[in-house]
């Protein structure tokens, strides 16, 4: 089955530097890429996602890059806010299977310093 | 925010005595799922739903069973909680065929086994 790898497991910057946060996946037929965004209390947030007919995605600070003969994508922030840190999973599945059955990463906890 | 809340959202409960979560939603989404999210493990699937009736296990099934009498609740149900169970239990839906087949989650119920 798939696997889905994350790193790092915390990231620390300075608001206003850009943060980067890997996954690597290990199954070639996964082509649906979301990236969830996880404050301290509640439930997880889509905050975008891509297709593997997709090489890169961008909303406004927010990219996210995907190298499928490599299998890893990447999540970029740019111009970091202190409201940016949280806990974001990557995420991926095999659409063609009809409804998402996701496999997680294990979580990056990003932490905004003013 | 997607329709979907979650019963209890904290639980204290003692090795052995049966425990049944729910989530509700009011999307009339088909397809519902159950997580259960542990440090270092990310979000592991449950079990998941397909419809009324419908439902399949997930990777970490083992001690849990589910029900799904109407569309818009899906239980999850420990019949013998044990301390290994103790985490937080996330729902989740999505709306596949119907819009971008994204998965919503629910905020959480925090169970602690004793």
């Amino acid at each position: 089955g798939e696997n889905v790898e994350q790193h790092p497991s915390t990231l620390s910057v300075q608001e206003g530097d850009s943060a980067v946060i890997k996954c690597t996946y290990s199954d070639s037929a996964s082509n649906y890429f979301p990236w969830y965004k996880q404050e301290l209390g509640k439930g997880p947030q889509l905050i975008i996602d891509i297709r593997s007919n997709v090489g890169e995605k961008k909303d406004q600070r927010i990219a996210v890059t995907l190298n499928k003969t490599a299998k890893h994508f990447s999540l970029h922030i740019t111009e970091t806010q202190p409201e940016d840190s949280a806990v974001y999973f990557c995420a991926a599945s095999n659409r063609d299977t009809g409804f998402q059955k996701l496999v997680f990463g294990t979580g990056t906890r990003l932490l905004v310093s003013p | 925010d997607a329709g979907i809340t979650q019963s209890p959202r904290h639980k204290v409960t003692e090795t052995g005595t049966p425990v049944t979560l729910r989530c509700h939603q009011t999307e009339n989404h088909r397809y519902m799922y159950w997580y259960r999210q542990d440090p270092g493990h990310g979000l592991r699937l449950i079990h998941y739903s397909y419809g009324v009736k419908d439902t399949d296990k997930g990777e970490v099934s083992d001690g849990y069973s589910v029900s799904r009498s109407k569309t818009e609740d899906f239980l999850l149900t420990l019949e013998s909680a044990t301390s290994s169970q103790t985490s937080v239990y996330f729902c989740a839906i999505n709306g596949y065929p119907v819009g971008n087949n994204e998965q919503f989650f629910g905020p959480g119920t925090r169970l602690t086994v004793l």
